[in-house]
């Protein structure tokens, strides 16, 4: 049984660019959530997906956009890049969306210059 | 407004003694309690969870203990091993309401074991 992944590992983008980061769940979980962790903080939760359908999200603006595929794979795009956007995304898959345990992924280190 | 807080930054103690993390919590809504542990440049690994509906959970030298009038939960892990020594993350979620099944992260207590 393989873990959730996430690639790339690390980034670096400029002020104003997009990029889209991706995670594989957990084998057999079809519900993902994003999470971003700032240096020294905890994890803050972006959205959830769960059977390809957004289900919440937190306080992060527009720009922050997801996708679930129909693997229950994932992917987060955030559009017109800002320097505060560096930070560890996380990405964290569970076996339902009714299940409270959540299994993370090792996460994409992103650095906005 | 922090719904979920670990007041201690950081924490030391020796091998094989007690270690306690605590964590408190203002959202009543909270039923699901979780700790996780990080090493640097991994994600966080899940430790142990404990229900609302219980006061003590126990996973190996890993204890979960729940206050819910206090709105306090602690994490005791006995014996401490040098092993043990990363950030651990309190987290919450609610199985209802806005927000619903989310996790709620406390900031993170720095747990060094010494040899």
């Amino acid at each position: 049984e393989t873990g959730v992944t996430q690639s790339p590992t690390h980034l670096i983008k400029t002020r104003g660019q997009q990029v889209t980061l991706r995670c594989s769940s957990q084998s057999g979980h079809n519900t993902v959530s994003w999470y971003q962790q700032a240096l020294g903080q905890g994890p803050q939760f972006i959205f959830q997906y769960y059977r390809e359908e957004e289900n919440g999200r937190g306080n992060f603006p527009p720009r922050f956009s997801g996708l679930q595929f129909p693997n229950y794979s994932s992917e987060l795009n955030v559009n017109a890049l800002e320097l505060d956007d560096s930070a560890l995304y996380l990405c964290a898959s569970s076996l339902e969306l009714f299940t409270d345990t959540q299994y993370f992924g090792p996460g994409t280190r992103l650095t906005v210059l | 407004d922090q719904q979920v807080k670990q007041n201690s930054p950081s924490l030391s103690v020796q091998e094989g003694r007690i270690s306690i993390l605590n964590c408190d919590y203002t959202n009543s809504m909270f039923d699901y309690f979780l700790w996780y542990k990080k090493y640097p440049a991994e994600g966080p690994t899940f430790l142990i969870s404990i229900s609302s509906i219980k006061d003590k959970n126990e996973d190996g030298r890993f204890t979960v203990f729940l206050n819910k009038s206090a709105k306090h939960l602690s994490l005791h892990i006995v014996p401490s091993q040098p092993g043990d020594s990363a950030v651990y993350f309190c987290a919450a979620s609610a199985a209802s309401g806005a927000g619903s099944y989310q996790l709620t992260f406390g900031k993170g207590t720095k747990l060094s074991v010494i040899p």
